[in-house]
């Protein structure tokens, strides 16, 4: 059964970048997509981005300036970078597996229990 | 983008209730659609996917239909683990998106 952990500071400065890491346990990062998705405190779901294990990206247009997300398939992590972030990226960050759930149809059927992320100086 | 609009925004329910929640898209995605629950503090779980299919170990009083760009998550009788945020998402194409989430509460 795979699972997945979020892991990275809980406060960050604003300017500053905000760096977080997920590790794949349980099974092979080698396969489909993972995914970063944050919720603001009271909000919704917002899809940052993903990336796939050969490491081609896609990213949310919204956020595309700032954003960068690579994999390390050796130690079966991945990882999310934000720049230049203000308290408007404050948020719970998820990391999720993008699967291939049935033939064509992809689904986030794995997440992280998410980590709280804080913009203050 | 494509757009995704849940309504109602929140409701609220009895236990044995049939609850309806709907999901309309600003264009069509055929049936790239999926259906999350999120309980507080928790991380959103996948009940189904491609509109209609029922993930692994999901009970079976939570169905999905519709197709195009017109959704509807279907609780046939309300139990009271179901009291969550529900929340659809198009995998159709890039950027994801998801709905503004809808909230299940106790009448």
């Amino acid at each position: 059964q795979v699972q997945l952990q979020e892991s990275g500071p809980g406060l960050v400065k604003p300017s500053e970048t905000l760096s977080l890491t997920c590790t794949v346990s349980g099974g092979s990062i080698s396969s489909y997509y993972w995914s970063w998705i944050r919720q603001p405190p009271g909000k919704g779901l917002e899809w940052i981005g993903y990336i796939y294990y050969s490491g081609s990206t896609k990213y949310n247009p919204s956020l595309k300036s700032r954003v960068t997300i690579s994999v390390d398939t050796s130690r079966n992590q991945f990882s999310l970078k934000l720049t230049s972030v203000t308290a408007a990226d404050a948020a719970v960050y998820y990391c999720a597996s993008y699967s291939l759930v049935a033939v064509s149809y992809y689904g986030m059927d794995v997440w992280g229990q998410g980590t709280t992320v804080a913009v203050s100086s | 983008d494509i757009q995704m609009t849940q309504s109602p925004s929140s409701l609220s329910a009895s236990v044995g209730d049939r609850v309806t929640i709907t999901c309309r898209a600003s264009q069509s995605i055929s049936s790239y659609l999926n259906w999350y629950q999120q309980k507080p503090g928790k991380a959103p779980k996948l009940l189904i996917y491609a509109a209609s299919s029922l993930q692994s170990g999901v009970p079976s009083r939570f169905s999905g239909s519709g197709s195009e760009t017109d959704f509807t998550l279907t609780i046939s009788s309300l139990q009271p683990e179901d009291f969550a945020a529900y929340y659809c998402q198009q995998s159709h194409s890039t950027p994801l998106t998801f709905g503004g989430g809808t909230k299940v509460e106790i009448k």
